[in-house]
């Protein structure tokens, strides 16, 4: 079955260290996004990339790092300088252009103390 | 920059009746996609319906339809005979015209709607 997997769902850090958070599709899909959710605030976009090698920053890039070395997989660092990590973070991608919607992985949810 | 609102954070419907959800955004461009999709508790981001801005016929996916206002900037989500599974958060988006480049094609959301349904 073609999907998006996130590993893992519940994740848990000691503040100060950095994290990272798996993202991998095979949709075949050259677009791929991470977003942010918090209570009452919907989904933010972090980082992007639309083709491998190439990424984006979004619209709450600081404290976040991302790679796209293989179309399949986009990880995202969450480092020591991200102030208010714990949250639920969801990858999604899409086919590039036109009105292809994104498709969504599970989430994994992030708790820093 | 575009925005979208949903300005009921929180809304209630009776097992097999009619609700609608509200949705409006604010763009200068003329060719864009709107969205809505469902997060039921399990968190997973599901689309539920989807519509171009160029097509002037409101889509319809079985028992959701869609009231699409392009002059006035509305989308709404009418879910027909509502069903126990159709509890969930429900997040109106907006995706520019995308020409293989720039951030235009991102997707930008509202803060949600949260549908409870009552048997």
């Amino acid at each position: 079955d073609g999907g998006i997997t996130q590993s893992p769902k519940y994740l848990f850090r000691k503040e100060g260290q950095n994290v990272t958070l798996s993202c991998e599709q095979n949709l075949n899909h050259d677009a791929m996004y991470w977003y942010r959710q918090d209570p009452g605030q919907g989904l933010r976009l972090i980082y992007y990339s639309q083709i491998v090698n190439d990424f984006q920053k979004g619209d709450i890039a600081e404290g976040y790092s991302v790679s796209r070395e293989k179309k399949e997989s986009f990880p995202l660092t969450v480092t020591s300088a991200q102030k208010n990590p714990t949250a639920f973070y969801l990858c999604a991608s899409s086919s590039r252009g036109g009105g292809y919607e994104q498709y969504f992985g599970p989430g994994t949810r992030l708790t820093v103390t | 920059a575009q925005t979208v609102t949903q300005s009921q954070p929180e809304m209630s419907v009776q097992e097999a009746e009619t609700v609608t959800l509200s949705c409006t955004y604010d763009t200068s461009e003329s060719d864009y996609y709107l969205f809505w999709y469902k997060q039921p508790p399990s968190r997973q981001m599901i689309l539920v319906i989807r519509q171009e801005a160029y097509k002037q016929q409101n889509a319809t996916e079985n028992r959701f339809s869609v009231n699409f206002q392009k002059a006035a900037k509305s989308f709404s989500l009418k879910i027909s005979d509502s069903q126990l599974g159709d509890a969930a958060m429900y997040f109106c988006a907006y995706k520019g015209y995308m020409n293989y480049g720039g951030s235009q094609g991102n997707l930008i959301f509202g803060k949600g709607t949260k549908l409870s349904v009552k048997p």
